[in-house]
């Protein structure tokens, strides 16, 4: 069973300061990495994409990628109460591009 | 430019009784994917069709669940019989073709099916 394991939190960090979400999976095939963000009782929206290893960034996001230790990780810099949400880790699985196997997610709240 | 549109958003079923849940993909997008969201579980992949075939249908219940995306028209999501362990939120996602390894998946608002 190809896992993706995330803590479900809830994290809390205060306004302006780093928030830092990590996520570890199990599939050594795996190539393609997301960070997807669902706000309560809407669709996943995509944050980021990440296929190399090392870091990406995008805005206020970097995503960061080890593959060596199967370890995919999401900052948020200057982090608002607009980010607060729960993020979605996605590694596609089964030695297919399509098959995403999502984790359960972490619940980041940003406090003013 | 619409995104992955599901209908309808809510729906309300008896036991016993069939659900169908549709997704138009964005437009331009001919890969469409089916995600089961259970109450604190993550997304569970379901099935992946293209026009007129199912690529891979791993992820659904071998028994009452169907999927379809015809020619013409929305993907068909179907549940025939539905159980209370059915009640969950169903996202469709979309890609274009030719994406290989970076596929990205786009996702719709989902359906939340609610099981009486």
């Amino acid at each position: 069973q190809k896992e993706v394991e995330q803590n479900s939190g809830p994290l809390s960090v205060p306004e302006g300061a780093i928030a830092s979400l990590n996520c570890t999976y199990s599939d050594r095939g795996s190539q393609s990495f997301f960070w997807y963000r669902q706000y309560s009782g809407k669709s996943p929206e995509l944050i980021m994409f990440i296929y190399s290893n090392g870091d990406k960034e995008d805005g206020r996001f970097t995503a960061q990628l080890n593959k060596a230790s199967q370890y995919v990780s999401l900052l948020i810099r200057d982090s608002q109460p607009s980010d607060s949400a729960t993020y979605l880790c996605a590694v596609n699985s089964g030695g297919s591009n399509y098959k995403l196997t999502f984790g359960k997610g972490t619940l980041l709240t940003v406090n003013p | 430019n619409a995104g992955v549109m599901q209908n309808p958003r809510h729906l309300v079923r008896r036991r016993g009784q069939e659900a169908r849940l549709r997704c138009s993909p964005m437009k331009g997008h001919s890969h469409v994917y089916w995600y089961r969201q259970l109450p604190e579980e993550g997304l569970k992949f379901m099935v992946y069709l293209q026009k007129e075939n199912i690529i891979d249908e791993s992820g659904m219940p071998k028994e009452r669940f169907s999927a379809e995306f015809p020619k013409e028209g929305p993907s068909i999501l179907r549940i025939q019989q539905v159980v209370r362990g059915d009640s969950a939120a169903y996202f469709c996602a979309s890609s274009p073709p030719g994406q290989g390894a970076k596929n990205i998946q786009y996702f719709g608002a989902g359906t939340r099916l609610s099981v009486l």
